[in-house]
Parts: structure tokens; sequence; C-alpha cells
């Protein structure tokens, strides 16, 4: 199965902060590749696909980048309510799979 | 809007087995795939399997094989997820999601799914 690792596990930023994550897939997944936000006690919910497309309704301080193995989810000015738990995921194989996720906290 | 509405919660003894439905709510799978996604408490997002409803085909993730099955009811929209032999580390919340296709010029237009509708989770315990 294809793995994907997140960095950093977690962050600290604050309100108005340009933040990056990184997701890298064990092996090519072209642009196979969505990314997720999570609130406590809420289901996931789709921010990208294909890498960088924003999903409907998503704002645009949200954008991905990346290819191959190696994959990057930006905020460009860190709103309140962007702090959460983000994940990537893999739709290249049939065996989907997820990163391990990268909790934004605020500083 | 399709919905996805999931069973209630489940508490179950080790080594048993727990089944967990998804109904999508408001319109019906069409031909598009539905993967169950799982969450241990404080932990990330596993990935269990999915199954496409109107080819009835199943693929599961390696870790799961042997030990989790999922099936769908074509007729009533309705996804299950089987797990069995259970054991406290099963204890979690069980999520179905849709899986959408989506086309970009980054996947060069070839189809691309992502979990577009998500389940309100189903929590279940495994204890003694």
């Amino acid at each position: 199965d294809i793995q994907m690792t997140q960095s950093p596990s977690s962050l600290s930023a604050s309100v108005g902060d340009r933040v990056t994550i990184t997701c890298r897939a064990s092996q090519s997944i072209s642009s196979y590749l969505n990314w997720y936000q999570q609130k406590p006690g809420k289901a996931p919910k789709l921010l990208i696909y294909a890498a960088s497309s924003l999903q409907s309704g998503v704002p645009s301080r949200f954008s991905g980048s990346g290819s191959g193995t190696d994959f990057t989810l930006t905020i460009s000015s860190l709103q309140p309510e962007d702090f959460a738990t983000y994940y990537c995921q893999q739709s290249y194989s049939t065996r989907r799979a997820f990163g391990q996720g990268t909790k934004v906290e605020i500083k | 809007q399709v919905q996805l509405v999931q069973s209630g919660a489940e508490v179950k003894k080790p080594g048993s087995s727990v089944k967990v439905s998804c109904k999508a709510s408001g319109g019906t799978f069409s031909s598009y795939a539905i993967s169950w996604v799982r969450q241990a408490p404080g932990q990330g997002l596993e990935w269990m399997g999915r199954i496409i409803p109107i080819l009835g085909i199943a693929n599961y993730a390696q870790k799961f094989q042997g030990r989790v099955t999922i099936t769908a009811d074509k007729s009533t929209s309705t996804a299950y997820m089987e797990l069995s032999s259970l054991r406290s580390e099963d204890t979690a919340v069980y999520y179905c999601a849709r899986e959408r296709p989506y086309y970009s010029s980054s996947t060069s237009y070839t189809e691309i799914d992502a979990f577009d509708i998500w389940g309100q989770g189903t929590m279940v315990t495994v204890s003694s």
C-alpha cells in the first residue's frame, strides 16, 4: 500500500500567518492527491482535489501544489476558523490512504 | 443534495462483530464508490475499504483484509461495513464517505476521486 507522511505533526501559528503543510507519498502518485480539514467532533471537509484544485466554496487563501511524491498545502493568511487538523489523501491507488494529520493550533 | 446517514452507536464485546450502515438520503449512490474511514479517539483518519455499489466490487486496506466486509444494497442505496473479531483497538468513530469523480488539468483531465460527502459518524466501543 502507498504510505502518506505529513509534516509537521502539529504547528502553532497566529492569525494572519502564512502556514505550509507538507505531504510525501511513498511512491509517485502524479497529482492524485486531496486535502481535507477536520474540526473536533466533525467529519472531514474536502478542501483541495487533484493537488491544486480548490473545492467549490473553499476560501481562496487555501492553495495546494506539488506532483509526484511531494505536495504542499498553504494557508496564505490564517483565520480563526482555520484552526483544525489537516489531512492529505491519495487517490492514485484503489487502496486509498491518508496522511497522519497536521494539527494547526493557536500560538 | 445527497446526505449519508449512518446507523447509531454500538457497544460490543471483544471477539464479536459489528455491522454499520450508511444510507444515501435525498438521492442514490449513482455510480459513485463509498469508502469507510475510521478514527480512533485522538488519532488520525484510517481508510478501511471501499465498494462500488453499482458493480458490487469491494477492495480493502491490507491491514483489515480478512476482518472487514463491505457490501451495498442498490435497491435501498445503503452500504454496510462489517468488522469481525473486534478488539479494544477497534474502538473508534466509523465514517462512510462518497467518492465523487473530479476532473482537473493537473491530472490531464483523467478522473480523480475525492471524498466529498461524509456520514455523521458511528461510534463503536469495544469493551468487556
